[in-house]
């Protein structure tokens, strides 16, 4: 089974604070993609990344950058923290283009 | 931009009721996808519909996808407490590659 993991499950980081997300995948898949989760907003594409240190901005990528460095690994960066980022962050893979994603187990990150 | 509206929000029922889910997308889909997460649990791919009018079935549930392609349902015949959690559509539109646009989700409680 894909194996997608996510570094923290829980965050707390004070406002201005740079935050680093990271997610492993160890299936070898192309595309990988960082979600927010919001009660009643379902979720919503931040960022996702096709290949090797190729990325492009989803529908919400005002405050957020990533990284993808290695083919297994996406980093998602808040370069500078703000209370409106307190969310359920979710990290997905999936191999190709009509191919179903697999989740990460989250990161509810707050923002003090 | 683009919508997946998903309905009801919430809705609670007593076991061995059926249930209902409906998505409605603005814009013709290429596919849709269904995902179910449990409280507490991360999304879990259920399945994808391609073609028109598509029924598909999984034991209890049943997937539908709109002639038009424009909107789909879930149907769970006589819930189990098992079915708790949130049922998420996602639809994919002709020229979104890797975006797939998530409904809010319908968060199903079931009363035994």
């Amino acid at each position: 089974d894909v194996k997608v993991t996510q570094s923290s499950r829980y965050l707390v980081k004070r406002t201005g604070e740079k935050v680093f997300l990271e997610c492993v995948q160890d299936m070898d898949h192309e595309n990988m993609f960082w979600y927010r989760q919001d009660p009643g907003l379902g979720l919503r594409l931040i960022y996702f990344s096709y290949d090797v240190k190729m990325k492009e901005k989803g529908d919400i990528p005002e405050g957020y950058s990533v990284s993808r460095e290695k083919k297994e690994r996406f980093s998602l960066i808040l370069e500078s923290a703000s209370t409106n980022q307190t969310s359920m962050y979710l990290c997905a893979s999936k191999r190709g283009f009509n191919e179903k994603l697999f989740f990460g187990s989250g990161t509810q990150l707050s923002v003090l | 931009g683009q919508q997946v509206m998903q309905i009801p929000q919430y809705q609670h029922v007593q076991e061995g009721e059926d249930f209902t889910t409906y998505c409605n997308s603005s814009t013709t889909l290429s596919n849709i996808q269904w995902y179910k997460q449990r409280p507490g649990g991360h999304p879990v791919f259920l399945i994808q519909l391609v073609k028109s009018g598509e029924v598909k079935k999984q034991k209890r549930l049943t997937f539908q996808f709109g002639e038009a392609k424009k909107n789909s349902s879930l149907h769970i015949t006589a819930t189990q407490t098992t079915d708790v959690g949130t049922y998420f559509c996602a639809g994919r539109t002709s020229g979104g590659y890797n975006k797939l646009i998530f409904g809010a989700g319908t968060r199903l409680a079931v009363h035994p």
